[in-house]
């Protein structure tokens, strides 16, 4: 079964810290992999995206990673802003791209 | 502002109703998505629109059906409406139909079903 899961579930980090979200999927066949950054009650925003032969890609202080032999990825936030307090969300394309798997996202709070 | 509009914001209505709900994409853009978010379910794609012809299904009801019409806009139609269709309903578009173009989402549309 196709399935996309994410850890933690919620974490809380003093602002100018940096965190480290992670997503494990089992979708197959992969063709690529979404972060998005959804605040509360508004639609999701994409941040990255990779391919199965991208390893980084980089959006300003948003890096993500994906390891497609172990399929894990991870959004790393540096230097985190109050701002960055949102769910994140990782979205795994199966298929040839056209059915979309949705993790159940971590909730992010950045304090003062 | 994402340029994608979704109307209305709110919806409240009764068990076996049928609704609408609108979207109109970004100013260029031919693919449509509808997205359903519950509490319980997270996100769930539902079904793609390009260019007015049906690109792709995910875990739409047989109960829900949606369109896209000549000038791009789209439609959800929700109908005999239960209880836990109660979610926030998310249109996005984007210029092309391959998944790892990006995608825009509207501000949704809250269904309430008492």
């Amino acid at each position: 079964k196709n399935q996309v899961e994410q850890s933690p579930q919620s974490l809380i980090i003093l602002e100018g810290k940096n965190c480290t979200l992670q997503c494990n999927y089992t979708v197959s066949p992969f063709s690529n992999l979404r972060w998005y950054k959804q605040d509360t009650g508004r639609g999701p925003v994409s941040l990255t995206i990779m391919t199965f032969s991208e390893n980084t890609k980089s959006n300003g202080r948003y890096t993500a990673t994906l390891d497609a032999d172990t399929k894990q990825s991870s959004l790393h936030i540096t230097a985190s802003q109050l701002s960055d307090s949102a769910s994140y969300i990782c979205v795994v394309s199966a298929g040839y791209g056209q059915n979309f798997v949705f993790g159940p996202g971590t909730r992010l709070s950045v304090l003062p | 502002d994402s340029g994608v509009t979704q109307t209305p914001k709110h919806l409240i209505t009764a068990t076996g109703q049928r609704v609408t709900l609108r979207c109109s994409p970004r100013s260029g853009d031919l693919s449509v998505y509808w997205y359903q978010q519950s509490l319980d379910q997270g996100l769930q794609f539902l079904i793609q629109y390009y260019n007015g012809e049906e690109r792709a299904k995910g875990n739409i009801l047989e109960r829900f059906s949606a369109q896209q019409f000549p000038d791009l806009h789209s439609e959800l139609n929700l109908s005999s409406l239960e209880l836990g269709d109660s979610a926030l309903y998310f249109c996005a578009s984007s210029g092309l139909a391959g998944s790892y173009n990006e995608q825009f989402f509207g501000p949704g549309t809250r269904l309430t079903v008492l």
